[in-house]
């Protein structure tokens, strides 16, 4: 199966810096997505990328995906209070369409 | 519009109960979802359901759980003689159909057993 490791574990940042949270893959990419998420609220989708070199921007977050397809980064520009929560990289398994396989998570903090 | 919708939203049960979790699909997604997030721990798929296929069962951890989903809408999942191993959260999903498409999640169940 797809490993799918995201650097780092989770993350302080203080309120207008920018932040970059990595996911790497041991295969490669095929589709990948990054979500985020609030407790009670869910996760929610926030951008899929699927060309080498592609690169998608909502709002502050910019994501990339490397030419090689093994490596996404997501970076967030002038951290706001609201951008704090989980981040998941997710990619579709390879042994079975439709199943999902995510990283473990970045958490983010911001503090004021 | 209305999005994916979980119930219970928080379930306490004695180790050993069984307990059934129950999802709402959003209207016309074809493909369904179960995941689960044990604490520090990445999200774990379970099963899932497209259309009237059978549904992939590969990820279930244990013949404890088990899942339906009928008349392509409505799912629950249940877990037979819960175990403390089994708190997490569950969150479900659906997609309008399998493959490159978005995944709506709903809020998902935290379980905790005791």
């Amino acid at each position: 199966s797809q490993e799918l490791e995201q650097s780092p574990q989770s993350l302080i940042v203080q309120e207008g810096k920018n932040l970059t949270i990595n996911c790497t893959s041991s295969k490669t990419l095929y589709g990948l997505y990054w979500y985020k998420q609030k407790y009670g609220e869910g996760l929610i989708f926030l951008m899929m990328l699927q060309k080498g070199g592609e690169e998608k921007s909502h709002e502050k977050i910019t994501a990339k995906l490397d030419e090689k397809k093994q490596q996404s980064s997501l970076h967030i520009t002038a951290s706001q209070p609201s951008h704090a929560g989980i981040y998941l990289c997710g990619v579709l398994g390879g042994d079975s369409w439709g199943k999902f396989q995510f990283g473990a998570g970045t958490q983010v903090v911001v503090t004021p | 519009g209305a999005g994916v919708s979980q119930s219970p939203s928080n379930k306490v049960t004695e180790k050993g109960k069984d307990v059934e979790l129950r999802c709402d699909p959003i209207s016309g997604h074809t493909a369904l979802y179960w995941y689960r997030q044990s604490l520090g721990q990445g999200l774990e798929f379970l099963i899932y359901f497209q259309g009237n296929s059978a549904p992939d069962k590969s990820g279930l951890p244990s013949d404890r759980f088990s899942a339906e989903r009928t008349g392509g809408s409505v799912s629950t999942l249940t877990i037979q003689r819960t175990q403390q191993e089994d708190s997490a959260v569950y969150l479900c999903a659906s997609s309008l159909t399998t493959g490159s498409y978005e995944q709506y999640f709903g809020p998902g169940t935290r379980l905790t057993v005791t």
